[in-house]
This record gives structure tokens, sequence and C-alpha cells, in this order.
């Protein structure tokens, strides 16, 4: 069974771009949820997904923002990109939710300058 | 605010030797903890889990025990081996009154492996 797929694997974007990062879940995984991971703030949750649906969210602004599509497979976006998100955002599947064991991807390591 | 903390960054131990990885939550309402290892350059990898039903649970070679009295969390690794070195993160899921919120990850411990 395939793991969980994040492309692309790096990405160099400038202050006040957009970025736009995928996440392909593993087959049969209906919940993906979105980590920031940062060496001062560690691994900090952003979102969750289930049914296409955003189901809870973490303490980010407005310019992280997510979608799911009707196969599971989910993307997020940030808008007006600044210097501070830079880092790695990590992505996870489950079958139903974030209290359950989750399937973390390699990681879209995003470097804003 | 509320947070799951590990005790140290860095543990040292020799090959062969038992690892012991400590972790204190703070909110009494969590009900889920997993520990997951990181190695340089990938994501998060699952080791175990447990719900605070239970005080112990066991897996190959790891053992995780949960002290909901002092809301302590710890990882056991047996005959530690070079593959065991990585970033030890410990993470509780706790719920608020949408449901289950996203997992609040600990520091991270790195685990080196003396040969």
């Amino acid at each position: 069974k395939a793991g969980v797929t994040q492309t692309p694997r790096y990405l160099i974007k400038t202050r006040g771009q957009q970025v736009t990062l995928s996440c392909s879940p593993i087959s049969g995984h209906r919940s993906v949820s979105w980590y920031q991971q940062t060496p001062g703030q560690g691994l900090q949750f952003l979102f969750e997904y289930f049914s296409e649906t955003q189901r809870n969210k973490g303490n980010f602004p407005g310019r992280f923002s997510g979608r799911q599509f009707s196969n599971s497979r989910s993307e997020m976006n940030v808008s007006t990109l600044e210097l501070g998100d830079s880092a790695l955002y990590l992505c996870a599947s489950s079958l139903a939710g974030t209290d359950e064991k989750l399937f973390f991807g390699s990681g879209t390591q995003l470097s804003v300058l | 605010g509320e947070s799951v903390g590990l005790h140290l960054p860095t543990l040292s131990v020799q090959e062969g030797d038992n690892s012991i990885i400590n972790c204190a939550y703070s909110n009494s309402a969590s009900d889920y903890f997993i520990w997951y290892k990181q190695e340089s350059g990938k994501g998060p990898q699952f080791i175990i889990d447990i719900r605070s039903n239970m005080d112990k649970r066991q897996g190959q070679r790891v053992t995780v025990l949960l002290n909901k009295t002092v809301k302590h969390l710890s990882l056991q690794i047996a005959a530690t081996q070079p593959g065991d070195s990585a970033v030890y993160f410990c993470a509780e899921n706790r719920y608020s009154g949408g449901g289950a919120d996203g997992l609040t990850f600990g520091k991270g411990t790195h685990l080196i492996i003396q040969p």
C-alpha cells in the first residue's frame, strides 16, 4: 500500500507570493490533516479535513487554507507569504480522524525569501 | 498555554542499553497519546499509541507507560540499536466542544546512540 505522498518536496517562494501544496493520502483514508514544523515552534496543527469538510482548525491566520477533494486528496494554500512561513509542511492521513494513528508524508520544505 | 512537553531535548545511550524517553502533558481531558519517531529528512513515523483507559501498552521492543495521576507519559525502547537514532515526539489528542482537535506535539527528544 502506498504511503502518504506530498508534492512538491521543496519549494522556494518570495514574500507576498502564494503557494499551494498537495497531499495524497493512503488509499481508503478519509481524514487528512496538515501540520507545520519549525525549529522554534515544533509541530503545530493547521487543520483537518474529512469528507471534503474542514472539521478542525488550529490557531493559524486566515492566510492558511485548505481543501479536500472527493477522492480524499487535499491541498493547502498559503497566501501573501511571510518570512515566518518558512517551514516543513506535513500532511497526515488516517481512516477517520485525529484521535487515531496518523500516517505522515515526508513533507514539503517551503523556504520564503 | 497547554502543551505537551518533554523533559530532555537530547538523550545519549549506549547501543544495547534500554532507553527511556519521558513526556509530561498538562490537559487532563486528553484521552489519546501517541509516540512518533522522526529521522532526518522524513516525516514522523508512528511507534506506539495508548488510550487513557490503559496504563501500559507494549509493542515490538517498545513500551509506553501512562500515568494519569501525574500526567506523565514515557516511551521505553529495549536493546537500543543504531537505527533507533532519531527525534522522538510525544503527542496528545484533546477534545474540545467540537470533537477531537488535532494532535498537540511535544518539542521532541533527540536520541543519540553511542557505539
